[in-house]
């Protein structure tokens, strides 16, 4: 099946900085990703639809300044927390659909964000 | 009312066992249908995929999909402790640029 890559798995960082995460789709082109986020022994919640060339569309709540997706080509779609807090930390979860086929959705890895 | 309800479990059966995950919806324009399994911090991977009402069946794994009931189900066969994880019911409409509507999970629990 197709793959889609998240990085980095884990990442610690400090109250005030900014952290940066990166999906891509390894075998196929996606224009559009989307960024989950999952707190534990929860399901995912999604944050916001990423569209390549183009501003993403955020879910009610989400806060666009906080969290800044870019999608940049056709296989990369990144999500900068902005400004960390401890609140910020959680699961983050990237996933994508094949451009132009109504294929399955593919998830990456995810990223285990902890806010120090 | 959710769009996608899902019993959170957990459910815990003896090995060997056949396990049934079932989901309901609401919205009745979805037209595709995923099951994925989801170990502890990990990302979900996919495990069926199906667009049509009936059976798909995959391995010890059968999808089941009644649009007419708005009713979902996934069979696990010969159920092994590797199979205890979190199960994901999804659905999504037609195109690419739709996003996935999920269940909250079940978890399962295979015991040896």
């Amino acid at each position: 099946g197709a793959v889609v890559s998240q990085h980095p798995s884990r990442v610690i960082c400090k109250s005030g900085t900014s952290v940066k995460i990166e999906c891509r789709s390894l075998d196929f082109q996606a224009t559009t990703m989307f960024w989950y986020r999952q707190f534990p022994k929860k399901s995912l919640m999604l944050m916001a639809t990423s569209n390549e060339g183009s501003k993403a569309t955020y879910e009610q709540g989400v806060e666009k300044d906080k969290f800044l997706i870019n999608h940049a080509s056709l296989t990369l779609s990144t999500l900068t927390v902005t400004s960390a807090h401890p609140e910020d930390s959680s699961f983050y979860i990237c996933s994508a659909r094949e451009q132009g086929r109504d294929t399955e959705a593919f998830f990456g890895q995810g990223t285990r964000l902890t806010v120090v | 009312q959710k769009e996608v309800e899902q019993d959170p479990g957990p459910l815990s059966v003896p090995e060997g066992a056949i396990v049934s995950l079932n989901c309901t919806y609401s919205n009745s324009a979805f037209q595709y249908f995923m099951w994925y399994r989801q170990y502890s911090r990990k990302g979900p991977e996919l495990l069926m995929y199906t667009y049509s009402s009936g059976n798909k069946e995959d391995g010890r794994f059968t999808a089941q999909v009644d649009k007419s009931s708005k009713y979902i189900s996934l069979f696990i066969r010969d159920s092994q402790p590797s199979d205890s994880a979190t199960y994901l019911c999804a659905m999504t409409l037609s195109g690419g640029y739709q996003k996935v509507t999920f269940g909250t999970g079940t978890k399962l629990q295979v015991i040896p």
